[in-house]
Formats: structure tokens, sequence, C-alpha cells
């Protein structure tokens, strides 16, 4: 089992740029999550997926914020257009719900996005 | 909606000196709750839960976390700390049929040697 897969692992773009984050979850598991890690906020969900369908997207900041899951091996966060107060790590987390709530989170490593 | 309070950002501990993390949570009913370790570069790893039954929860690692309803507490510890547990370590807590988790804002564990 390869893990939840992020890439890029790091991002520097400008400001005003697009931003297209990816994940592949880990086979077999149903839920999504997308998260972001920053010093001052902590870690803070944006928005998760169930069998590929949005579930909640109350943490998405705003509308430049964008998250699709086209199948159950792939999604992506853009950001269009991007701002410095983006930068922020983000990552992306795959469960299982099986048959009660008891599957973990298993996260992947991340991707650092840098905004200048 | 529940939260998670960490109280300690940053606890240096000596290598072999025992360990505990303090987490407190708001939740109106029983929580589901957790320990994740963030080691740097990484994303976050399962270290123990807790959904319901005996308090006392093992983990891997060596870490053990026990759930105090009383104290809205569920603390982690370790009775002898190695170098690699040097990390930043989370409590989450989660609501029963709800998969989002509220995550603490993390403490951040130096050993020295």
């Amino acid at each position: 089992d390869a893990g939840v897969i992020q890439s890029p692992r790091h991002e520097v773009t400008e400001m005003g740029q697009e931003v297209t984050l990816r994940c592949k979850p880990i086979s077999g598991h149903d839920y999504l999550f997308w998260y972001r890690q920053t010093m001052m906020r902590g870690l803070e969900l944006l928005i998760y997926f169930n069998n590929n369908v949005p579930i909640d997207d109350s943490g998405m900041p705003e509308d430049r914020f964008s998250a699709k899951m086209p199948n159950a091996s792939f999604s992506t966060l853009k950001i269009q257009p991007s701002e410095p107060r983006d930068s922020a790590v983000y990552f992306c987390a795959s469960s299982w719900a099986g048959s009660a709530y008891n599957s973990p989170l298993h996260f992947g490593n991340g991707t650092r996005l840098t905004v200048t | 909606a529940q939260s998670v309070t960490q109280p300690d950002i940053h606890i240096t501990v000596s290598e072999g000196a025992s360990l505990e993390l303090r987490c407190n949570y708001s939740y109106g009913a029983t929580p589901y709750l957790f320990w994740y370790v963030q080691s740097p570069g990484q994303g976050l790893q399962l270290l123990l839960k807790y959904f319901s039954g005996d308090t006392l929860v093992q983990g891997i690692k060596g870490f053990e976390a026990e759930f105090k309803r009383s104290q809205s507490s569920f603390n982690l510890r370790k009775p002898s700390v190695h170098w690699s547990d040097a990390a930043e370590y989370f409590c989450a807590v989660g609501a029963p049929n709800d998969y989002k988790l509220s995550f603490g804002a993390g403490t951040t564990v130096t050993v020295r040697a």
C-alpha cells in the first residue's frame, strides 16, 4: 500500500497565478479530506468527499478555492487566483467508513505552498 | 460543535524521562478522541484512538492515553521517551457518525540528550 500520495511536494508561485494540488487516496477508501495547516490557524478542514461527492465544503475559505473528485482515485484542490495568505501546507487524507467510525485518517505528506 | 485545546505549545524533555501531553475537549456527548504525531516534513500518523470501553488506551510506539470524562481530558503519556519521539503531537475530537475531525493546535516535543 503506497499510502496517500500528494503532488507536488512543494509549490512556489506568484500572486494571481492558478495553483492545482493533487491527491491520490488509498485504494478502497471512500472518504477524502483536504486540510490546511498554518502556524496561525493550525489544521483546518477545508472540504471532504464521500464516494466522490462533496459532503461539507464549509471550511473552504472563499470562492477562490475549489475542489473536485472526478473518480475514486483522484482529487484536486485549486486556488485561482492565489494570494500570499494562501501560503500553507495542504494535506490530503483518506479513510474508509467500514461498518463503524473506526477507521483513522491516513494523511499524505502534504504540499507546501508558497505564494509570493 | 466540538473543539480541542492543547494547553502546552512546546515541551522539552530529557531522553528516558516520562512525557505527558495535555488535551482538553469540548463536546456535548461522548466523543471520539485521537492522538496523531507529525514528524518534520511528514503527514500526521495515528498514535491511538478512543471510541468507547476501557478509558486507558494503548497505542503505537509505547504511547498510551487516558480518557477522563469528568475532566473532559484525553492526555497522552509515554513512560520513557526516545530521541525519535521529537515531533509535533495533535489531539483531535470527532463526533459519532460524523467523519470530520477537529484538531488542537499541537504540542511540539523536543527531546534533549
